[in-house]
């Protein structure tokens, strides 16, 4: 079967630095995706990985290793609008998005 | 960035009765239109995936008399709630994707339905 896991819920201080990580396993690969969501609203794309390394955007970077099934989503200073939920989804063989559970993200004063 | 709209944001309706919901996309050609559901603190679950002028398909568990959808054109797509029920409350998003298969989905608003 086709599985993505993040953890349920992170932690973390303003300024500081979080990462958040994702596993994946699923009939085939074309590209892995993390998106933001506010509580109430839809998602809106952060990022897209579909060759292994590092991906960065201002704030926000995000890594892939396709032999180890492996991405992480990296904030930056955080800010207390960073408090949110972050998905990761994985592009199957048949181009449709499999998606990870979510990380409830909590940015402390 | 891909604008797609939803309509309504928000709607209120009685046990029994239909709602129709709108997803458009503004300013491309969605060829590919995916329904997603998303209950309190869940993630997104997606119902079903429609093609422009053909029949919708829909994922395992979704009742597809239940959940009509309309895919009539490459900017439209529509899914009406019929016979609601107070468990069909939900959030439910669409998004839009352009004729490349490879290419990014972007995500409507969302409309949050409660059913009384």
């Amino acid at each position: 079967g086709q599985n993505i896991d993040q953890p349920t819920e992170m932690t973390a201080t303003e300024g500081a630095i979080v990462q958040i990580n994702c596993t994946y396993q699923t009939s085939g690969f074309n590209g892995l995706f993390w998106y933001q969501q506010h509580a109430g609203e839809a998602p809106t794309f952060l990022s897209y990985n579909v060759l292994d390394g590092l991906e960065e955007k201002g704030r926000f970077s995000s890594f892939l290793s396709r032999s180890k099934g492996y991405s992480y989503l990296l904030l930056k200073e955080l800010q207390m609008k960073d408090s949110a939920s972050y998905l990761c989804a994985v592009r199957d063989s048949n181009y449709q998005l499999i998606w990870g559970a979510g990380t409830k993200l909590i940015i402390k004063p | 960035g891909a604008v797609v709209s939803q309509h309504p944001s928000r709607v209120i309706c009685k046990s029994g009765t239909s709602v129709k919901i709108e997803c458009r996309s503004l300013d491309f050609q969605a060829t590919t239109m995916f329904w997603y559901r998303q209950f309190p603190k869940q993630s997104l679950m997606l119902m079903a995936t429609s093609n422009e002028g053909s029949k919708a398909t829909y994922e395992q568990g979704v009742e597809k008399d239940k959940f009509l959808i309309n895919h009539a054109s490459l900017t439209l797509s529509t899914l009406t709630v019929t016979s609601a029920h107070p468990e069909d409350s939900s959030f439910y998003i669409c998004s839009a994707r352009g004729q490349a298969d490879w290419g990014e989905q972007y995500f409507g608003p969302g409309t949050r339905l409660t059913v009384t």
